[in-house]
């Protein structure tokens, strides 16, 4: 897990309130991911930066607002959050550079340990 | 859209026994990942296989895959308390970076 870390690790927080995610990952590598992880769902898509270049937005409500300000480090601004916005948040990084990689070629991802959001 | 699912959904065994979890697919795939993930934690990847594989080692863990009945099995041999986890499969999707997630098998080691 240290390749990839993330804060804070637990999160509560109003409705009203403005907060945000960080993510951070040592490995060098050209792509990270935010994920969204409810109880009994699949890993849902949050966004996909590649070379701080935002690829996907994978129809994620606008209260979820991403920043990538370089390729080692990644935020989620959250605002005007709603009850059911509260799950695990993963930050996850792979080597892959979307923009210029053929699709079939391997994409294992490395993840950070997460944020377990509480929303009010 | 869903592409991996896991099977079975739950999974409860004495430490010391073997555990196999199955994930099943949709469409076809270049390659398929299976990914632990320890309670409220962040996941770890386990091993790849690549559609042209058909079984793969990695210490304890045993994966093959079957892409013409689109499945794959991941078998752990001699469990240990430690391997109390969820896992999951994923399936690489569309584009070059999406992967396809499946809702996961727990497993749960009995000392």
């Amino acid at each position: 897990e240290t390749g990839v870390t993330q804060t804070p690790r637990h999160l509560v927080m109003g409705m009203t309130n403005k907060k945000s995610l960080k993510c951070e990952q040592h490995l060098g590598h050209n792509a990270m991911y935010w994920y969204k992880q409810s109880a009994k769902k699949p890993l849902e898509l949050m966004f996909v930066y590649s070379l701080e270049e935002r690829v996907e937005n994978n129809s994620v409500p606008s209260r979820f607002s991403p920043e990538c300000p370089n390729s080692s480090h990644l935020f989620l601004h959250l605002h005007t959050l709603q009850p059911e916005d509260s799950a695990l948040y993963l930050c996850a990084s792979s080597l892959t550079d979307i923009l210029l990689s053929p699709k079939g070629l391997d994409n294992e991802q490395f993840f950070g340990p997460g944020t377990r959001l509480t929303v009010l | 859209s869903q592409q991996g699912e896991e099977d079975p959904q739950a999974l409860s065994i004495q430490e010391g026994e073997n555990a196999t979890m199955n994930c099943s697919y949709k469409t076809s795939i270049n390659n398929l990942q299976w990914y632990r993930q320890n309670s409220g934690r962040g996941l770890v990847h386990l091993i790849l296989i690549r559609s042209n594989e058909r079984e793969k080692h990695s210490g304890r863990l045993r994966v093959t895959l079957d892409t013409s009945k689109k499945s794959s099995s991941l078998l752990i041999t001699a469990s240990r308390a430690a391997d109390t986890a969820s896992y999951f499969c994923a399936t690489d999707g569309d584009s070059n970076y999406q992967l396809i997630w499946g809702a996961g098998t727990k497993l749960i080691i009995k000392p």
